[in-house]
């Protein structure tokens, strides 16, 4: 079965600093792996994914991730915070099943 | 935007009510996802649709039950309700393939009562 865990539920960060969102996965198929953020009051929008071209994904926003298998990681970072970025992210996992299955969520927070 | 369209977006009821959901998926897009997002469970996958037909199936209720149409909207009904089904449910769609991104829509906030 696939998983997916985030490590810590809140991250908090200052406007300008380094932003990492931790993402670790479990499959025992090669996965597909997707970063989602979700703001306030909306729906899910896609950030990055990572079908296997290419283990540095580059995403929206100026975030990108790194695929590491040998660590099953795939955490989000970003090299300058900024207030916009608040919000909610989640990371999420799928196979030949399709269907995504999502990690609990970082809510990231940006003081000024 | 994602192009997915979800109504309505607020929808309160009484336990014991049924109510449906209705999704219309991007231009183009045969797959048609439903999720639950909660507080406790976090956001779940329930239920998957292909060009009409079932694809698979998460921890979706018996009392939950989907379809989709010939024109690829979805539907999800909600039957029997209960205070713990108060939730987030969002659709998404895709082309179709695992590696496809999966475009969600701005969700429909059930409040059961």
């Amino acid at each position: 079965a696939q998983s997916v865990t985030q490590l810590g539920s809140h991250v908090s960060v200052s406007e300008g600093a380094l932003v990492l969102l931790r993402c670790n996965y479990s499959s025992s198929v090669p996965p597909y792996l997707f970063w989602y953020v979700q703001y306030p009051n909306q729906g899910l929008q896609l950030l990055l994914k990572y079908t296997s071209a290419a283990t540095l994904v580059k995403g929206i926003n100026g975030f990108e991730a790194e695929f590491k298998k040998s660590e099953t990681s795939f955490h989000l970072t970003k090299p300058s915070a900024h207030m916009s970025d608040a919000a909610e992210y989640f990371c999420a996992v799928s196979s030949g099943f399709q269907k995504l299955v999502f990690g609990t969520g970082t809510r990231l927070l940006v003081s000024p | 935007d994602s192009g997915v369209t979800q109504t309505p977006k607020h929808l309160i009821t009484a336990t014991g009510q049924r109510v449906t959901l209705r999704c219309s998926p991007r231009s183009g897009d045969l797959s048609v996802y439903w999720y639950q997002q909660s507080l406790d469970q976090g956001l779940q996958f329930l239920i998957q649709y292909y060009n009409g037909e079932e694809r698979a199936k998460g921890n979706i209720l018996e009392r939950f039950s989907a379809q989709q149409f010939p024109d690829l909207h979805s539907e999800l009904n909600l039957s029997s309700l209960e205070l713990g089904d108060s939730a987030l449910y969002f659709c998404a769609s895709s082309r179709g393939g695992p590696q496809e991104t999966q475009y969600f829509g701005p969700g429909t906030r059930l409040l059961v009562l």
